[in-house]
């Protein structure tokens, strides 16, 4: 069975621009999370989407938002780029609602300049 | 803020010796944690998890202990190997399943010497 699969693996952007990304879970998981980890702060919870919605939003703010398809590929999307929003940005996705076993894609290295 | 911190940034171990990567979490109420292992430029990896309702579980030859009188957290890997030098996390869940959000410690990075 295929992984978590990201795209891209690697972007560089400029301040003020807009980024969105990719993640497709494993088949048949229908929960999907996103995380930003950074060598500063480490691996921080931005949100995460089950059946489209979103259940659970870490404390980012409002330029960081995603969505969640009816085949359960998610998407995040960071407006307005700032340079520490340099990180590599992790997907992960479950197989239910109720599982707590999590597994994650290679993440996608995003550079703002 | 809040989190799960680990003792040691890096541990340095023999190949073939046995290594114990420790972690303190903040948290009374969290029911579940687990270990990853991230390699360089690749996602984090499940290692093993445990239940708050648990004290100890095996893998192969990955064991976790749980304390959850002094809130810490060992893992425990036995005769180490050059493919386990990585990045350790620890993480515990402070919800539900259905509320599940990963509060991560630090991490801690093993170097298996030859």
């Amino acid at each position: 069975k295929a992984g978590v699969t990201q795209t891209p693996r690697y972007l560089i952007k400029t301040r003020g621009q807009q980024v969105t990304l990719s993640c497709s879970p494993i088949s048949g998981h229908r929960s999907v999370s996103w995380y930003q980890q950074t060598p500063g702060q480490g691996l921080q919870f931005l949100f995460e989407y089950f059946s489209e919605t979103q259940r659970n939003k870490g404390n980012f703010p409002g330029r960081f938002s995603g969505r969640q398809f009816s085949n359960s590929r998610s998407e995040m999307n960071v407006s307005t780029l700032e340079l520490g929003d340099s990180a590599l940005y992790l997907c992960a996705s479950r197989i239910s609602g109720v599982s707590y076993e999590q597994y994650f894609g290679p993440g996608t290295r995003l550079t703002v300049t | 803020g809040e989190s799960v911190g680990l003792h040691l940034p890096t541990l340095s171990v023999q190949e073939g010796d046995n290594s114990i990567i420790n972690c303190a979490y903040s948290n009374s109420a969290s029911d579940y944690f687990i270990w990853y292992k991230q390699e360089s430029g690749k996602g984090p990896q499940f290692i093993i998890d445990i239940r708050s309702n648990m004290d100890k579980r095996q893998g192969q030859r990955v064991t976790v202990l749980l304390n959850k009188t002094v809130k810490h957290l060992s893992l425990q890997i036995a005769a180490t190997q050059p493919g386990d030098s990585a990045v350790y996390f620890c993480a515990e869940n402070k919800g539900a399943s259905s509320n599940y959000q990963l509060i991560w410690g630090a991490g801690t990075k093993l170097i298996i010497k030859p």
